[in-house]
C-alpha cells in the first residue's frame, strides 16, 4: 500500500502569512494522480488541486501545488480568514488512499 | 450546475444494514464514475469504493469487501451504497463523490452533503 503522510499535523499561522503543507508518499507516485482537498467543519471536502499542481475550477490562485520526487506540497501564498481548515492529500487511483490531514489554524 | 444530494441521517442497531442514496443532477450521469468515502467522527477520510455508472461495474476497498454494495439506477440518476452487518465503528458520515477524469489526471470533484449513519444499540 502507498501510504501518504502529511506534516505538520497542525499549523498555526496568521492571516496574510504563507502556508506550506507537506504530503509524502511511501512509494513512487504518478504525479498526475495526487490531489488536495480542503475541509471545513460540518462540510464536505472541497476539490482544490489535481495532478499535483493543477487548480480545480474556481480555486483562487493563492493555492498552488508542487512536487519533488515523492514529496508533494500545497502552498497558500497569503492566508485569508476562510482558508483555515483541514487539508487532505489523496492518491486518485489504485487504493485511493488519503493522508491523515493537516489542520491549519489561526494563530 | 452539478449537484449530488444524499438521503438523510440514519440510526441502526449493530448487525443491521443501511442503504444511502445519492441523487445526481446537472451532468450526464453515465459519463462519470461515483465513489463513496466515509469519515468517522473527528477522523480522516476513508475510501470505500466506486461504481461505473454506465456499466454497473464496481470496485471496493478490501476492508469493505463482502459488506458493501454499490448500485445505480440510471432512470433516476441515483447511486446507492448499502453497508451490511453494521458495527459501532461504522458510525460515520458517508459521502458520495463524483469522479473527474481529465487529461490523464483526475480526482473527486463534486461531493454530496454527507449522510450521518449512527450505529448504536
Amino acid at each position: 500500500d502507498n501510504v501518504l503522510t502529511q506534516s505538520p499535523g497542525t499549523l498555526s499561522l496568521s492571516p496574510g502569512e504563507r502556508a506550506t503543507l507537506s504530503c509524502r508518499a511511501s512509494q513512487s507516485v504518478n504525479n498526475k494522480f495526487l490531489v488536495w482537498f480542503q475541509q471545513k467543519p460540518g462540510q464536505a471536502p472541497r476539490f482544490l488541486i489535481y495532478g499535483a499542481s493543477s487548480r480545480a475550477t474556481g480555486i483562487p490562485d493563492r493555492f498552488s501545488g508542487s512536487v519533488s520526487g515523492t514529496d508533494f506540497t500545497l502552498t497558500i501564498s497569503r492566508l485569508e480568514p476562510e482558508d483555515f481548515a483541514v487539508y487532505y492529500c489523496h492518491l486518485y487511483g489504485g487504493l485511493y488512499s488519503f493522508g491523515q490531514g493537516t489542520k491549519l489554524e489561526i494563530k | 450546475q452539478v449537484h449530488l444530494v444524499q438521503s438523510g441521517a440514519e440510526v441502526r442497531k449493530p448487525g443491521a444494514s443501511v442503504k444511502v442514496s445519492c441523487q445526481t443532477s446537472g451532468y450526464s450521469f453515465a459519463l462519470n464514475y461515483m465513489h463513496w468515502v466515509r469519515q468517522a467522527p473527528g477522523q480522516g477520510l476513508e475510501w470505500m469504493g466506486w461504481i461505473n455508472t454506465a456499466s454497473g461495474d464496481t470496485n471496493y476497498a478490501q476492508k469493505f469487501q463482502g459488506r458493501v454494495t454499490l448500485t445505480r439506477d440510471t432512470s433516476v440518476t441515483t447511486v446507492y451504497m448499502e453497508l451490511t452487518r453494521l458495527r459501532s465503528d461504522d458510525t460515520a458520515v458517508y459521502y458520495c463523490a463524483r469522479d473527474f477524469y481529465y487529461d490523464e489526471s483526475g480526482g473527486l470533484d463534486v461531493w454530496g452533503q454527507g449522510t450521518m449513519v449512527t450505529v448504536s444499540s
